[in-house]
């Protein structure tokens, strides 16, 4: 059973920081680790897809990174901006597209 | 293309009614996905399909069914509603669910009263 955990729940950091979102998945035998945003009260934007065969995709300030082998992706943000605060959320699949519970991240000016 | 359409975007039921999801994607995806999003939580998978015909259980399916008889649509039928199905359901979509992203609907939120 895939079982996906996000850490830290939460983040707040000041306008300007670098900062990195954890994911980790059980199963590694996944097709792909997705990365969406989630803002309050609405539906899910997808950012990065990372595919099973790679070990990075980037989009503009965001970088995501695969490591099937630890069961660990990571999304890096470069230089922080207060509408980069959202809930940010990982998906592992395996056909089934599973889940963390995502990270809350607060970017303050 | 309209995406992912979800309706309704708001309904309130009281206990041991019947209602269903609808959800309705125009990008000729094959697969689909039935989410729920309790307060401050993640994701948790209901049910899934793969195809036309083809449906299988997630994580949370107690309570709940569904049907695919067209690529375009997959409706959630609740049965017997419970104060527990209490909460906000995004439908989704991907083309075929190994190398392409997946597409969210706006949600439809739930009270059962």
């Amino acid at each position: 059973k895939q079982e996906v955990t996000q850490i830290p729940a939460a983040l707040s950091v000041p306008e300007g920081e670098n900062l990195v979102l954890n994911c980790s998945f059980t199963d590694s035998a996944i097709y792909n680790l997705q990365w969406f945003r989630q803002d309050p009260g609405k539906g899910l934007t997808s950012l990065l897809l990372i595919q099973s065969s790679q070990r990075e995709q980037t989009s503009g300030r965001l970088n995501a990174s695969l490591d099937k082998s630890s069961g660990r992706s990571t999304l890096y943000i470069a230089a922080s901006q207060p509408g980069d605060s959202a809930t940010y959320l990982c998906a592992a699949s395996t056909g089934k597209l599973i889940f963390g519970q995502g990270t809350t991240l607060q970017v303050k000016p | 293309n309209a995406g992912v359409t979800q309706t309704p975007k708001f309904r309130i039921l009281k206990i041991g009614q019947s209602m269903t999801l609808q959800c309705a994607q125009d990008m000729n995806h094959n697969y689909m996905y039935w989410y729920r999003q309790d307060p401050g939580m993640g994701l948790k998978l209901i049910y899934y399909s793969v195809g036309a015909g083809i449906t299988d259980k997630g994580e949370v399916p107690n309570g709940y069914n569904v049907s695919r008889s067209t690529t375009e649509d997959f409706p959630l039928r609740l049965e017997l509603a419970a104060p527990s199905q209490t909460s906000v359901y995004f439908c989704a979509s991907s083309f075929n669910g190994q190398n392409t992203e997946a597409f969210f609907g706006q949600g439809t939120r739930l009270t059962v009263v």
